[in-house]
């Protein structure tokens, strides 16, 4: 149990462009959803917090006209980044929780995105 | 914000032999998770852990709150346990990582 997926798993793009990832919990009710940057080898560091039907809270430094998030419904959470540049090329994060915000988190597979 | 810190850094062990992960943070948590990170960047759930012990096969973890320190065991290492090992913890701010220790299991 406790499945969290992403889609796409990798996408490149043009520089301008923008970009939709996915992010499901396939088996659960997802209360809270995260969004998590990470660099090539470097730790996570997390963008956003979103509830479902709510506003997402973003991390100090994240633009959040830049990196759209909708917390549709209790298992889909999207991240769309807007006019994506070079610098915007990393691997994405979700993860999913079901209870309290001190339950355990569960982690998609990731989404590689390289900007051209 | 708390902070997390894991050593070693880096770890590299012969295939069989057993380690000590150990992760210290700064503040009371009210969760601490150990994750593997694999080559592919998937982030594998190993214990939701926040205090005492927990085994899961040739994985074991313990929490010491009062001493804000957790230590993750890796018995009879194997090659398909090289990764990258992160701990996770939530306090009053959402969960934060430490930086990783990047294990390499050699056969």
């Amino acid at each position: 149990g406790a499945v969290v997926s992403q889609h796409p798993s990798w996408v490149i793009c043009k520089s301008g462009t923008s970009v939709k990832i996915e992010c499901r919990s396939l088996d659960f009710q997802a209360t809270t959803m995260f969004w998590y940057r990470q660099f090539p080898k470097q730790s996570l560091m997390l963008m956003a917090t979103s509830n479902e039907g709510s506003k997402a809270t973003y991390e100090q430094g994240v633009e959040k006209d830049k990196f759209l998030i909708n917390h549709a419904s209790l298992t889909l959470s999207t991240l769309t980044v807007t006019s994506a540049h070079p610098e915007d090329s990393s691997f994405y994060i979700c993860s999913a929780t079901q209870g309290t915000s001190g339950g355990a988190q569960y982690f998609g597979p990731g989404t590689r995105l390289t900007v051209l | 914000g708390i902070q997390v810190e894991q050593s070693p850094p880096d770890l590299i062990l012969q295939e069989g032999a057993n380690s000590t992960l150990r992760c210290n943070f700064s503040d009371s948590v009210n969760n601490l998770q150990w994750f593997h990170q694999n080559p592919w960047g998937q982030l594998i759930n190993l214990f939701y852990i926040p205090s005492g012990t927990k085994q899961n096969g040739r994985l074991s973890a313990t929490t010491v709150a009062t001493e804000r320190y957790s230590l993750l065991y890796i018995s009879s290492s194997q090659t398909t346990d090289s990764g990258v090992y992160f701990c996770a913890v939530v306090g009053n701010t959402p969960l934060v990582f430490g930086k990783g220790t990047r294990l390499s299991v050699i056969a």
